[in-house]
């Protein structure tokens, strides 16, 4: 039972637009949500996290929207640029508590 | 500071061989995290250690996986009689630990297992 979805495996996008990750969870107990980028051979990364009592969190080029009641959430990136080209993870769980990873979504940004 | 490292980086083995892979997390996170990735796959979450609590196994895939962590330091995943279907990266992450708030983690490189 996949409890964090993203139903995109990938997406490409121009330099300087806007990419929009989605992700999708169906547990109600999780409060916490993370996005994570990683590039091949490499480990992922932390990118940036809400909290279940905000719908909107803003890092740089990086937003993370969250609707509670659709139990949805996704991340903005503005301008994109080719160094963005990585597979995104987004990440959900309740507080202090394990997270449960979607399956990701490869980013390509065209120069 | 030193981040969350892994060894071996890689590891080619025989269907049937036990492997022993190694994770030394951040100092001081409490929290640590076992990932296997097959190729085209997401994060396929394993085993969790926290604290002095029993970890929570409920990911592991089968009793040939175990895995040990030493107090708050090393841990130490072990794969039995490995299978063709067991080769992946196998990620660790520390994290710390905290009541009411999750705090992200943080991934060593993972080390590559390959089941001839």
């Amino acid at each position: 039972d996949q409890q964090v979805k993203q139903n995109s495996p990938s997406l490409s996008v121009q330099e300087g637009r806007i990419s929009i990750l989605n992700c999708d969870y169906t547990n109600s107990m999780f409060d916490y949500f993370l996005w994570y980028k990683k590039y091949p051979a490499e480990g992922p990364t932390f990118l940036i996290s809400i909290s279940s009592i905000k719908d909107k969190n803003e890092d740089g080029r990086f937003t993370v929207f969250l609707n509670k009641s659709a139990k949805h959430l996704s991340l903005h990136i503005v301008p994109s640029q080719p160094g963005d080209s990585a597979v995104y993870f987004c990440a959900a769980g309740p507080r202090a508590q394990k997270v449960t990873f979607g399956t990701g979504t490869k980013l390509q940004v065209i120069p | 500071g030193a981040g969350v490292s892994q060894s071996p980086s890689n590891k080619v083995t025989e269907k049937g061989k036990d492997v022993e892979l190694r994770c030394d997390p951040i100092s001081g996170h409490t929290a640590l995290y076992w990932y296997r990735q097959r190729l085209g796959q997401g994060l396929e979450f394993l085993i969790y250690f926290q604290g002095n609590s029993a970890p929570d196994k409920s990911g592991l895939p089968s009793d040939r996986f175990s895995a040990e962590r030493t107090g708050e330091s090393v841990s130490t995943l072990t794969i039995q009689r490995t299978q063709q279907e067991d080769s992946a990266v196998y990620l660790c992450a520390s994290s710390l630990a905290g009541t009411g708030v999750l705090y992200e983690q943080y991934f060593g490189p993972g080390t590559r297992l390959t089941v001839t």
